[in-house]
């Protein structure tokens, strides 16, 4: 069984790019997840997608966050114009809907803001 | 709201000494799940176990086992007979069927020394 894979796993970029990540996740599984992690502390969601569907956004989420999945299989998540206070772990967790609709998490995206 | 508290940040262990990770949880709704996750050095989160609210027996799992007691809102996690492979950082989570994303605890980072 192939897990969640998430690409690339670092990132080191200057503040004001842009970044984009990209999780795939396991292959039947229709929820889709993103959190962030910043050093000690646990992950934090930041949204999520039924298919191609986005149903919850954090508040956390600012405007430079956008997030998407459009044919309901891989997803990409765009940082624009990057701040300092960015930098985290992102991590991609997906799931299959239903009673035993448990997350599986991706090896994560660690971007640095200089 | 939902919140997790795992007041203990750090423990510290020798191999072979059995040891007990707190979880404290709330939540509104009478249906929500509980998870604990495991976070190695290598900073991927795998899971190790769900339980749903309307299921209170404990379980085992080899060297693991989880008491849920909703009398108290905790479902504590303990490992027996410690190995050094067992460090890392544990994660207890919930959700409930108002909201999907997992809402994590802070961690507690476990250190079996040899």
């Amino acid at each position: 069984d192939t897990g969640v894979s998430q690409d690339p796993r670092h990132k080191i970029t200057k503040r004001g790019q842009n970044v984009t990540f990209r999780c795939d996740p396991i292959s039947e599984h229709n929820r889709l997840y993103w959190y962030r992690q910043t050093l000690g502390q646990g992950p934090e969601f930041l949204t999520y997608f039924q298919n191609e569907a986005q149903l919850e956004k954090s508040r956390l989420l600012s405007d430079r966050f956008s997030a998407e999945r459009p044919k309901g299989s891989f997803s990409t998540l765009e940082i624009q114009r990057t701040e300092q206070g960015d930098s985290a772990m992102y991590l991609c967790a997906s799931s299959l809907a239903g009673f035993q609709d448990t997350q599986y998490f991706g090896p994560g995206t660690r971007l640095t803001v200089l | 709201a939902q919140k997790v508290t795992q007041a203990q940040t750090e423990i510290s262990v020798v191999e072979k000494e059995d040891v007990t990770l707190d979880c404290v949880y709330e939540t509104r709704d009478t249906t929500y799940y509980l998870f604990w996750y495991k976070q190695p050095p290598s900073g991927e989160l795998v899971f190790l176990i769900r339980r749903n609210s309307f299921d209170e027996q404990n379980e085992i799992s080899g060297r693991y086992s989880w008491n849920f007691q909703k009398s108290t809102s905790s479902f504590n996690f303990t490992i027996t007979a410690s190995q050094v492979v067992d460090s890392a950082v544990y994660f207890c989570a919930l959700s409930d069927t108002g909201r999907r994303a997992l809402t994590f605890g802070s961690g507690t980072r476990l250190q079996v020394q040899p």
